[in-house]
């Protein structure tokens, strides 16, 4: 199983470019996240989804767009990138809260560069 | 609202010794999950420990200890013996619904 796969690994952007972070799981889990991480900082939520059709934002959504159209992938959407948007992107997912065994499974993360 | 303070933003220590990693947490709900993550030099989140806001046992795992106690909204973490490969940088993390809030990290060098 590969659990949460995130492409690319690295990107080098430029200023206005736009892009798309891809995240797929195999695990068949609802829940699904993104994360950025700054240099020094700790992870801060982007956007969410509990399942299909459904996405809410979390604590740093502008700039950013997601959509969930299956419940395997999660794709993040960078619109006319900014340098503020230099990061390190995760993306997560979970069985629903609650149940057995819950807990989140990250992917690799995607280093992006705004230059 | 949920909040983690992990107050100890870098530690450093010789090998060998024993280190304690705190983490404070805010919550107003009574169900809740916390969790220990490693983030060593090479990027990946590495899950250590969940545990949910029911069962207060402290748990060791080899030289790994968690302390969690509700009366003082902590779930403190303890490496015996450290090692350099231990050098990494630490999240704790509060769930109380489905997405995560971190806090904003220990980085914990272990010197030979």
């Amino acid at each position: 199983n590969a659990g949460v796969t995130q492409t690319p690994k690295f990107r080098i952007l430029k200023i206005g470019q736009s892009m798309t972070l891809q995240c797929t799981q195999d695990m068949n889990h609802n829940y699904m996240y993104w994360y950025r991480q700054d240099p020094g900082m700790g992870l801060k939520l982007i956007y969410y989804s509990v399942g299909a059709g459904i996405t809410d934002k979390g604590e740093v959504p502008n700039g950013y767009n997601v959509s969930r159209s299956t419940t395997e992938d999660f794709p993040l959407r960078l619109e006319l990138a900014a340098p503020s948007q230099t990061s390190v992107y995760f993306c997560a997912s979970s069985k629903p809260w609650g149940e057995m065994s819950f807990g989140y499974t990250f992917g690799s993360g995607t280093r992006l560069t705004v230059v | 609202a949920q909040k983690v303070t992990q107050a100890q933003t870098e530690i450093s220590v010789v090998e060998k010794e024993d280190v304690t990693l705190d983490c404070v947490y805010e919550t107003r709900d009574t169900t809740y999950y916390l969790f220990w993550y490693k983030q060593p030099p090479s990027g990946e989140l590495v899950f250590l420990i969940r545990r949910n806001s029911f069962d207060e046992q402290n748990e060791i795992s080899g030289r790994y200890s968690w302390n969690f106690q509700k009366s003082t909204s902590s779930f403190n973490f303890t490496i015996t013996a450290s090692q350099v490969v231990d050098s990494a940088v630490y999240f704790c993390a509060l769930s109380e619904s489905p997405p995560l809030v971190f806090g904003k990290g220990t980085r914990l060098s272990v010197i030979a």
